[in-house]
Order: structure tokens, then C-alpha cells, then sequence
């Protein structure tokens, strides 16, 4: 049973430049959630996408975006990239988007650089 | 808006030593309560949780009770092992979000 995956792992952008990252539940899951950890820091809720729709939203600009597709997977999308963007980001799925005693499950994280 | 304060690490253990790691909350309504762990290379894991006031969390030695008079949600474990060295994530959910503390890493010597 695979668990949550993510990719890229690793991934280097320069100052301006967009990024896009991926992705996949664990099965059986059909909400996807993201959040940003910065180094040394506790992880921050971006987004929830339940139904290919954004259900919840952190305290994150417009250039922060996603997207979910029929088979569950989804991306996120960072515009206009800045140095303070340069963090983990992590994908955590659920079956449903609002359980409150649910385990989400999250995936290894992508290690986004911004120079 | 909610938030959730951790004591500051590292915290540096010996071998079977006991182990507290301090959390308290804020929150307008009542949330349910996690500890995740990060162990160095690998994901975010659930360790344990509860739901609500006076519950308590237990799974692989580490407990955490739910005390809502003094908002704390403290992770116990009575005799720590190396394998444990990993950072420690206190969490509440309500809704669809999870709110985290800034971590604890823990070392432990053997």
C-alpha cells in the first residue's frame, strides 16, 4: 500500500521564477492538504483540496495555488517566486476533509530553494 | 486565531531517562490534540492524540493527556532510547487544518 508521495525531492529556483510541485494520497484517500515548513520552524496549513476544490485556505498570498484532479493527485503551484519561499513543502492526505479524530498522513516533502 | 507553544529544544537526554516535552494551547473552541514525530529523513508521523478533555494519548511508551483546565497537552515517556531522537510536533485540529508548535528536537545519548 503506497503511503503519500511527493515529487520532485529536491528542486533549486531562482527569484521570480515559478514552481510547480506534485502530489499523490496514500490509497484510498481523496483529500489532499499542504503545508509549508520553513527550516527549524512547525509546519503552516496552505490549502485543502477535497472534490477538485479548495476547500480551506491558510494565511498565504494569491501566488500560492493548487489544483486536484479526478484521480485524487494534486499540485502546487508557486508564482513569483521569493527567497522566503524557500522551505519543505508537505502533502498530507485524508479520506474526507473534515474529520477531526482522521490521521492525516504526509508524504516525505518537497525541498524547494530559492536563490 | 489558534496556536500552539512548545518548549524550546534541543532537549538532550541520556538512555532511559525520563522525558517531558512541554505544550500548551490556544484555542476558541475545542480541538482535538496530536503529537507528530519527524524522525531525520522521513515524514511526518502521527504518534498519538485525543479528542477531548481529560483523554489520554498513548503509543510506543509516549503518553499525552488532554487537560483543558490549564490548555497543555504535555508529552510524557518514562525511559527514552536513542531510536527516539527524532522532533516532536504539538498539533491542534479543528476543521480542516492542523495548527503546529514550533517543534522539539529531542537527542538521546546512549
Amino acid at each position: 500500500d503506497a503511503g503519500v508521495t511527493q515529487s520532485p525531492t529536491h528542486l533549486i529556483k531562482t527569484r521570480g521564477q515559478q514552481v510547480t510541485l506534485r502530489c499523490s494520497p496514500k490509497s484510498g484517500h481523496d483529500t489532499v492538504s499542504w503545508y509549508q515548513q520553513a527550516l527549524g520552524q512547525g509546519p503552516q496549513f496552505i490549502f485543502q483540496y477535497y472534490e477538485e476544490e479548495e476547500r480551506q485556505r491558510g494565511n498565504f498570498p494569491d501566488r500560492f495555488s493548487g489544483h486536484q484532479f479526478p484521480n485524487y493527485s494534486s499540485e502546487l503551484n508557486v508564482n513569483a517566486l521569493l527567497l522566503g519561499d524557500s522551505a519543505l513543502y508537505l502533502c498530507a492526505s485524508s479520506l474526507g476533509p473534515s474529520v477531526h479524530t482522521g490521521e492525516l498522513f504526509f508524504g516525505e516533502g518537497s525541498r524547494l530553494t530559492v536563490l | 486565531g489558534d496556536s500552539v507553544t512548545q518548549m524550546e529544544g534541543p532537549v538532550t537526554l541520556s538512555e532511559e531517562a525520563f522525558l517531558t516535552i512541554n505544550c500548551t494551547y490556544t484555542a476558541t473552541g475545542y480541538p482535538s490534540l496530536f503529537w507528530y514525530v519527524q524522525y531525520p529523513g522521513e515524514g511526518l508521523q502521527l504518534l498519538l492524540k485525543a479528542t477531548k478533555a481529560d483523554d489520554k494519548g498513548s503509543n510506543k511508551g509516549f503518553e499525552a493527556t488532554y487537560r483543558k483546565e490549564t490548555t497543555s497537552f504535555h508529552l510524557e515517556k518514562g525511559s527514552v532510547q536513542v531510536s527516539d531522537s527524532a522532533v516532536y510536533f504539538c498539533a491542534l485540529r479543528e476543521g480542516n487544518m492542523l495548527t503546529f508548535g514550533g517543534g522539539t528536537r529531542l537527542m538521546v545519548k546512549p
